[in-house]
Order: structure tokens, then sequence, then C-alpha cells
């Protein structure tokens, strides 16, 4: 069963606008944490905000927040202000609590590639 | 400057001939993990270490090997590398823990004719 879903493989945005990226996820574990990654076209994957399952406030970064709805099992990544340079591929990922066997990894989803149209 | 390093950054090479991406990190971090990058599939772990001489299978570890000797290097080892491992591959590392993010290395962009 697919841990982390991400429904929207692509999106177009006018600069300067925001932007809801979306991510829903499944796990029977009490604690556990959300996490999203930006990947330019260079390649690298540049970590952006995290949030705890156990966190009653949504994380906030710069321009990026996560909106954090536990009881929907959903982790939306919002951008405000939309730069050209925020087009890249922006992934949700997954670090479940339980230390059974493998339980640290990250578990990704596949991806929303965000295109910023000037 | 706390960072993951991996060598090489690029690689063109042909079925058999073995090799090893090397990865390094400063940041004194206990756990370290593999992943590969595929169109598609999203990233996939391979292996992880939780620390030093402690390995597991990720959910794609056939063809490929690991060994955790040092807490900083954590080199992935393709005995007989096949054209179905041609992939981006990214090491990563954190403190064990659910809330730490994993730090990812630059990636390493794998070619098997």
């Amino acid at each position: 069963a697919q841990k982390i879903t991400q429904t929207q493989p692509g999106m177009f945005v006018q600069e300067k606008e925001a932007v809801t990226l979306d991510c829903t996820y499944d796990t029977s574990d009490q604690s556990y944490g959300l996490f999203w990654y930006k990947q330019p076209s260079s390649g690298e994957m540049i970590f952006l905000i995290y949030q705890g399952s156990y966190d009653e406030q949504n994380a906030t970064e710069g321009r990026y927040s996560l909106n954090f709805q536990k009881a929907r099992k959903s982790a939306n990544l919002v951008i405000s202000a939309s730069q050209l340079g925020d087009s890249a591929m922006y992934f949700c990922a997954m670090r479940e609590g339980t230390f059974k066997r493998g339980a640290q990894k990250l578990v990704f989803g596949q991806g929303t590639r965000l295109t910023i149209n000037p | 400057e706390a960072q993951v390093t991996q060598n090489p950054r690029y690689l063109i090479t042909v079925t058999g001939k073995k090799l090893t991406v090397t990865c390094s990190q400063n940041m004194n971090h206990e756990y370290m993990s593999w992943y590969r990058q595929d169109p598609g599939l999203g990233l996939r772990q391979i292996y992880y270490s939780m620390n030093v001489e402690v390995t597991d299978k990720g959910d794609v570890p056939e063809g490929y090997k690991v060994s955790r000797k040092e807490k900083r290097n954590f080199p992935l080892i393709l005995e007989s590398p096949s054209p179905n491992q041609t992939s981006l591959y990214f090491c990563a590392s954190s403190f064990t823990g659910t809330y730490n993010e994993q730090f990812f290395g630059p990636g390493t962009r794998l070619t098997v004719l």
C-alpha cells in the first residue's frame, strides 16, 4: 500500500502566487515525522521543512509552511509568493517512529513537478 | 561545513565491472542510508546502517553491498553491475530518531552499459 501519495504530477503557477502541493500519508504509528524536499534540475535533494506528529502547530520556514491535518493524514506544503527559482520537483516523505526493522528510512511520494511561470 | 559527500558524481561503466561509490559525512551521524531514484518510482532505500558495523537491507538491496567500518563512511559496492542498476544514487545521513531530517549527498549518476 502506498504510504505517501502525491496526487499532482505537475503544477503550473504564475510567479508571486501562492501554491499548495498535496501530500497524504498512511501510517499506524503514533510517532512519525513528515518532511518536504526540493529537487531542482541539478539533482540535489534540499530539505525544506518538517512536521512531527505530536506538533500542535503547523511548521513554517520562511516562505514555506506545512498545512498539517492529522485526522485527515495530510501534510500539504504551501509556498507563498512563488519565485522562478521555486521551479523544481518536490517530494513529500515520512519517517516512522517505531524502532522496527527499517523504520528509520524515509518513504517518499512520487513527487510533484512545479513550474513557475513569469 | 556540515555535508555529505559522494564520489564519483558521474560514472559510466560496463556490465560486470565492479565499482564502489563512496559516501562520507562529517556530522557524526549514526544513521546512514543509500537510496536510488528512478523515473516514476521515486526514491527507494537500498541499504541502511544504524551505526558502525550495523547494516541492513532496505527495499531494493539485490545487486548491492555496503559496509560501515567507520562512522563517517558508508560505501556502496556493486560487485557485478547490470544495466538495470543505471540510476541516480543518493547517500543520506542523520541522527537516529523520527524527527531528524536526513541530509543528502549531491547524488551519483550511474550508467551501466
